[in-house]
């Protein structure tokens, strides 16, 4: 157990539709990382929020936000979903200072 | 930019033999290198790193990885594998020196033959 929680663990929607993901991170840690894994495209970094602001951005769509709350919580909001948006999302999380990132269990989303 | 790559999308070896997951990588400043492991239906574990130091450098279920700065590479070995071993293997780097971000590898699924 890595110490980062995400929910929920599997998610079926509809095409046009909005989700939110929700993680956790490990007690302590301020970054928090959100990744996509697609069988396609492999692993792939979406956005990274360091104690409540954003700091890095990757190939994250126009459609897709991220905010992290005061309590360091962060929530990734998915819109307008399209079929090739089904993937594993992964949040990860370190510490100030720690060099490698510790990964939660993964959302499932399936679009129909 | 960094990248990394991972030149094999599959690895096969024979139970009790030696494994080697191979990764390359580019980056302009200094960098952190991560071996992570991916089970069935599961997030990434967390298998060793380099950070400076000793060039060959252990992790957890007997793994380790070498990382070689003239050749850019940093691969993963086990000198007998085990079925149990059977996953999908990502490595990832980090430059240091220009952004930090954490870039990961496509990934090598390694098969564990009995």
């Amino acid at each position: 157990d890595s110490g980062v929680t995400q929910t929920p663990k599997h998610l079926i929607t509809a095409t046009g539709q909005r989700v939110t993901l929700r993680c956790s991170p490990r007690s302590g840690d301020l970054s928090v990382y959100w990744y996509q894994q697609s069988l396609d495209q492999g692993l792939q970094f979406l956005i990274q929020y360091y104690n409540g602001e954003e700091r890095a951005k990757g190939n994250i769509l126009e459609r897709f936000s991220a905010q992290q709350f005061p309590d360091l919580h962060s929530e990734l909001n998915l819109s307008s979903l399209e079929l090739g948006d089904s993937a594993l999302y992964f949040c990860a999380s370190s510490s100030l200072g720690g060099p490698w990132q510790f990964f939660g269990p993964g959302t499932r989303l399936t679009v129909l | 930019a960094q990248s990394v790559a991972q030149p094999e999308d599959q690895v096969n070896v024979a139970e009790g033999n030696p494994l080697t997951v191979k990764c390359t990588y580019s980056v302009s400043g200094n960098p952190y290198l991560f071996w992570y492991v991916q089970y069935p239906n599961r997030g990434l574990q967390f298998l060793l790193k380099y950070i400076t130091g000793d060039n060959l450098v252990k992790g957890s279920y007997g793994f380790e990885a070498e990382f070689n700065k003239s050749q850019t590479s940093f691969h993963l070995k086990k000198p007998s594998a085990l079925v149990s071993d059977s996953a999908l293997y990502f490595c990832a780097v980090r430059d240091m020196d220009y952004g930090q971000n954490f870039v990961f590898g496509p990934g090598t699924r390694l098969s564990v033959l009995p």
